[in-house]
Formats: structure tokens, sequence, C-alpha cells
């Protein structure tokens, strides 16, 4: 089992849709998750953070986490095509800073 | 957020030689810093973490005296690919964690520096 684990994709939506994207984790001990967004060719660059069980909101993004099902998705409302790109999801390793990434779903905004 | 700029941000050599990556904090003090390389279509994997004063903690099955960390300063990290081949061919991405007055574990990355051994 891979400790991070996120579809891979492409999951194409239509411009102005949801996205939903997915990801499961292994360490039980992880407090802190973290999503990032890559362009193609460039450097991750940081959507949020969420710490709690729930949903956290911060514009058209909003994460939720379920601790007891090691779960944490991350939605985009009113997508549009600047939002395609790979998103990777990283929980901090127990006891560390260090995070573990997933390979990231591409996501690909229909015009 | 922060920035974080690396320099160079591609560079080209050939093999045998060694290149330097600075990682560099522009507006505030890094506690930590981490490199990680990634390869075409794969997630980013993490080399080494290094502390400020310390030496840097090597993750498995990366060579510590290929890949030379230093972490001279609380802004300043380099990478040191010493003899450097065609399959160290990568994208080569620093982040750091901030120090207090930032949420402390969470990761800045700089733009990356792409280089091609030839």
């Amino acid at each position: 089992q891979k400790e991070v684990e996120q579809n891979s994709g492409p999951l194409s939506v239509p411009e102005g849709a949801i996205a939903s994207l997915n990801c499961t984790y292994s360490d039980r001990g992880s407090q802190s998750f973290f999503w990032y967004r890559q362009y193609s060719g460039k450097s991750p660059e940081l959507i949020m953070s969420i710490y709690s069980n729930g949903d956290k909101e911060d514009g058209r993004f909003t994460a939720q986490l379920n601790k007891a099902s090691q779960y944490v998705s991350l939605l985009i409302r009113d997508s549009q095509p600047s939002d395609s790109a790979t998103y990777l999801c990283a929980p901090r390793r127990s006891g560390t800073y260090k995070y573990i990434f997933g390979t990231g779903t591409r996501l690909k905004v229909l015009a | 957020g922060a920035v974080v700029s690396q320099h160079p941000s591609w560079v080209i050599c050939k093999s045998g030689t060694s290149v330097k990556i600075e990682c560099r904090s522009l507006d505030f003090q890094a506690t930590t810093m981490f490199w990680y390389r990634q390869f075409p279509k794969q997630s980013l994997m993490l080399m080494a973490t290094s502390n400020e004063g310390s030496k840097a903690t090597y993750e498995q099955g990366v060579e510590k005296d290929k890949f030379l960390i230093n972490h001279a300063s609380l802004t300043l990290s380099t990478l040191t690919v010493t003899s450097a081949h065609p399959e160290d061919s990568s994208f080569y991405i620093c982040s750091l964690r901030a120090g207090g007055g930032r949420a402390t574990d969470t990761q800045y990355f700089g733009p990356g520096t792409r280089l091609t051994v030839l």
C-alpha cells in the first residue's frame, strides 16, 4: 500500500463545474495536511492546509478532512481553465516536519 | 506566502562536472530546508533535510557524498551535485520551513532548478 494514494487522472471537468480531488493516507499519526498545485514544469505552490476534521474553505477551494477514515479531499468550485494542473496531497509525516507526497491528480478544466 | 528563490533556474553541464544550486529565503528565516528531486511525470522525492548549523540528514538511497548540502545560514542552503551523470538530470526543488510567526509546519517551495547532464 502506498503511503499516499491519489487517482492520477486526468480528471476532466467542464468550466464552471466543481472538481473533486481525493486522497487517502496510511500514517494514522499525521496531524497536518496540505494541498499543493503544480503546473507543468513549475514547482508546487501551496493552496491550503487543514489540521482539524471537517471542512475548511478558502475562496473557491474547500479542503475536507476525516482522520478516522484517513481521507482528505479538495473541492474546487467554479473551475476555470487556469485551474488545470496537477494537485498534490501532502500529509505531514507524524513526528517529523517531512511531507509525504502523493503522485498527484492531473486536473483538466475544459473551456 | 513566502518568497523563495533558486539559482540557477536551469543548468546544462557535461558529465563528470559538479553543479551547485542555491536556495534562498527572501523574506523570512528558515528553520529547516528540504531538497527534493522530481523526475518527469513522477512526484516529489525528498532527498535530504537540513537545519541551520547542523549536518543534513539524507533519505534512504540518497548518496550524501554525491549530493552535498550546506545550510550556510537561516536564509541560504546550497545543494552541490558532484560528478554529475546523465541519470542525475532532474528537476531539483528546495523548500523552506518557516520559524515563528508563521505556521511552522508549512513548506514554501522555490521555483526549482532543471539540471540536464550531457
